[in-house]
């Protein structure tokens, strides 16, 4: 069965530092989006991709955080300067077409430490 | 804005015994509702969704769920719980007009043996 795969699992780094976390949505999927989770709390959506533009964003994606779809299966998320509060699970998901009631498949995430 | 209450953080039920994880949800508009199930260390995974139609939904492994209208509620199932169903459980709402899914704040199953 696909699945979506991103990379790395785990991301330790220092503030003020640039991060790209990487995701490979399933193949057939044309909506791509980044959620995170803070320990503790909620899953939060930050953005949605399509057509390799973003469709909506969340309060939270400000001017530190992008997106990109450099190629034909990668879809990345890019936190600029990193801040301690960056420090969360990230996931990334995809859907097949009309999102708002197609499922979307999450990927395993990737814990970003923030130090 | 939509929003989802996950009243229980935490569910305890005994092994053979039904379970419920209960979910309400915000009315605007026709709502999407979905469930999802997180294991430590993994990401989240679909278990099941109404969108329309019979009001009780099946879903994988055995759970199902019922939207309830008047109620605003959408509450998860399973008739008899398994010690591997011991996940934390989220449900979400997305709408026509929103794309994003919108999580409640998750509930811990722990299912007794």
């Amino acid at each position: 069965e696909p699945e979506v795969t991103q990379t790395p699992s785990h991301q330790v780094t220092q503030m003020g530092q640039e991060v790209i976390l990487r995701c490979v949505p399933i193949s057939n999927h044309l909506y791509f989006y980044w959620y995170r989770q803070i320990l503790g709390q909620k899953v939060e959506f930050l953005v949605s991709f399509y057509n390799n533009e973003i469709s909506e964003k969340s309060e939270i994606f400000d001017d530190q955080f992008s997106v990109e779809r450099p190629d034909g299966s990668n879809f990345t998320l890019k936190i600029r300067s990193t801040k301690l509060e960056d420090s969360a699970m990230y996931f990334c998901a995809s859907s097949p077409d009309r999102p708002a009631q197609e499922t979307q498949y999450f990927g395993p995430g990737t814990r970003l430490l923030v130090l | 804005a939509q929003s989802v209450a996950q009243p229980e953080d935490q569910v305890n039920v005994a092994e053979g015994n039904p379970l419920t994880v209960k979910c309400t949800y915000s009315v605007s508009g026709n709502p999407y509702l979905f469930w999802y199930v997180q294991y430590p260390n993994r990401g989240l995974q679909f278990l099941l969704k109404y969108i329309t139609g019979d009001n009780l939904v099946k879903g994988s492994y055995g759970f199902e769920a019922e939207f309830n209208k008047s109620q605003t509620s959408f509450h998860l199932k399973k008739p008899s719980a398994l010690v591997s169903d011991s996940a934390l459980y989220f449900c979400a709402v997305s709408y026509r007009s929103a794309r994003q899914l919108t999580f409640g704040s998750g509930t811990q199953l722990t299912v007794l043996p």
